[in-house]
């Protein structure tokens, strides 16, 4: 089975301090795929990111950076130098194959509230 | 490039009644994916399309339906609602491919059932 664990359901930060987002997820499959996603208030899914199995570079995107590790099934993500815009909700998410076939669909964790206050 | 357009962007129907909502996939983009999130159950996979066929489904049930067209739009059907069906419904679509494609959301029909 698949899934993905966000344990963190609310965390408030100050404006300029850095926070992570943690995000542990489960698959038998050999290929998949990880991605984040952020949800402001206005409701829209915003994709930041996405990992294939077979690339376990972290990256670095502006104030974003992505921590992924295969040896214990984690996608890290961190914000550093926070700002009051990034307050949302974070999700993660995981797509793997369909009995073998192709398929886009994402398991999302229960997401990760992220208050930012001036 | 446009986005991904869903209409109507609100609803309001009662218990027994049947709602269709309407997707509008980014241009060029042929795999459209239909996604429900509740406060309860957050987001949960409906059903796939790629190329009017219908690749994948989660486990709701029969009530809730969907299709393709030639044009890549997409629409579902949920049909004698309950309570329970009151939730953002979400619409993605993705360039086709084999899997693991980014999706792009689009902004939800919010849909209330009294």
């Amino acid at each position: 089975a698949q899934k993905v664990t966000q344990a963190q359901t609310e965390i408030s930060v100050v404006e300029k301090e850095d926070v992570t987002l943690d995000c542990v997820y489960e698959t038998r499959d050999t290929t998949y795929y990880l991605f984040w996603y952020k949800q402001p208030p206005s409701g829209e899914l915003v994709f930041l990111i996405r990992r294939n199995s077979f690339d376990e570079q972290n990256e670095i995107s502006g104030r974003y950076s992505w921590n992924f590790q295969k040896s214990t099934s984690s996608f890290n993500f961190t914000i550093t130098a926070s700002q009051v815009v990034d307050s949302a909700v974070y999700f993660c998410a995981l797509s793997g194959r369909h009995y073998g076939g192709a398929t886009n669909k994402l398991i999302f964790g229960t997401g990760t509230l992220l208050a930012v206050q001036p | 490039k446009a986005g991904v357009t869903q209409t109507p962007r609100y609803l309001i129907k009662t218990r027994g009644q049947q709602v269709t909502l309407s997707c509008s996939p980014i241009s060029g983009h042929r795999s459209v994916s239909w996604y429900q999130q509740t406060p309860g159950q957050g987001l949960q996979f409906l059903f796939e399309y790629f190329s009017e066929t219908q690749r994948n489904k989660g486990n709701f049930p029969g009530r809730f339906s969907g299709r393709q067209f030639s044009n890549s739009r997409s629409e579902m059907n949920v049909s004698t609602l309950e309570l329970g069906d009151s939730a953002l419904y979400l619409c993605a679509s993705s360039l086709p491919g084999t899997s693991g494609n980014e999706q792009f959301f689009g902004p939800g029909t919010r849909l209330t059932v009294l």
